[in-house]
């Protein structure tokens, strides 16, 4: 089994400061999402990273996907409350949705 | 929002007992997936289906059966629950089945087995 680490597990800051979170793992993975959950909701698709290097952003956030297609990280820049929920990030390595291994997830809880 | 339809939304039932969770998509995918959410594992895919009548296992299948007789729905069972099957059930849909289709999830199903 492909294990997916996410870290911090948990991150609290104050609106307006930036943050990195990070998926890491030993296995290569074709594409990479990352998803965002809110309490009581399932997650919702942010982004798929295909290529190594890939850098992809989306308003105040920037996700890249390693050079070895292994490991990922989603930067958020001054971060509003809106933004808290968990993130999530899933690899696919084998081509099909039903190979797609979940990380953890980081709980982040953005402070007015 | 992609149409997808958990119900019920919430459920207590007690150990032993059967159990159906119901799926609903009005997005006509062709690919259904359950999950379940457990604090400290994250998502676990149960089942999936990739057309009517074809299922699959995923990683922890063991003690839940699925069916899908129509593309709209897809039906988790739990034959005789128990409190390990304590948990949030999540469906999802894709399009195709490739790693580059996004999933869609439902809002989730938590079930309490006492």
């Amino acid at each position: 089994t492909q294990l997916l680490e996410q870290s911090p597990q948990f991150l609290s800051i104050q609106e307006g400061e930036n943050l990195t979170v990070y998926c890491n793992s030993s296995s290569v993975f074709s594409s990479l999402q990352w998803y965002r959950q809110e309490p009581g909701e399932g997650p919702v698709l942010l982004v798929t990273v295909v290529t190594g290097g890939e850098v992809k952003k989306l308003k105040r956030l920037t996700f890249q996907f390693g050079d070895a297609r292994k490991d990922s990280s989603l930067h958020i820049t001054a971060a509003q409350p809106g933004d808290t929920g968990l993130y999530l990030c899933a690899g696919n390595s084998g081509g099909s949705n039903y190979k797609l291994t979940f990380g953890k997830g980081t709980l982040l809880t953005v402070n007015p | 929002d992609a149409g997808i339809t958990q119900s019920p939304r919430h459920k207590v039932t007690e150990t032993g007992t059967p159990v159906t969770l119901r799926c609903h998509q009005t997005e006509n995918h062709r690919y259904m997936y359950w999950y379940r959410q457990d604090p400290g594992h994250g998502l676990r895919l149960i089942h999936y289906s990739y057309g009517v009548k074809d299922t699959d296992k995923g990683e922890v299948s063991d003690g839940y059966s699925v069916s899908r007789s129509k593309t709209e729905d897809f039906l988790l069972t739990l034959e005789s629950a128990t409190s390990s099957q304590t948990s949030v059930y999540f469906c999802a849909i894709s399009e195709s089945g490739t790693g580059y289709s996004p999933l869609h999830f439902g809002n989730g199903t938590r079930l309490t087995v006492t």
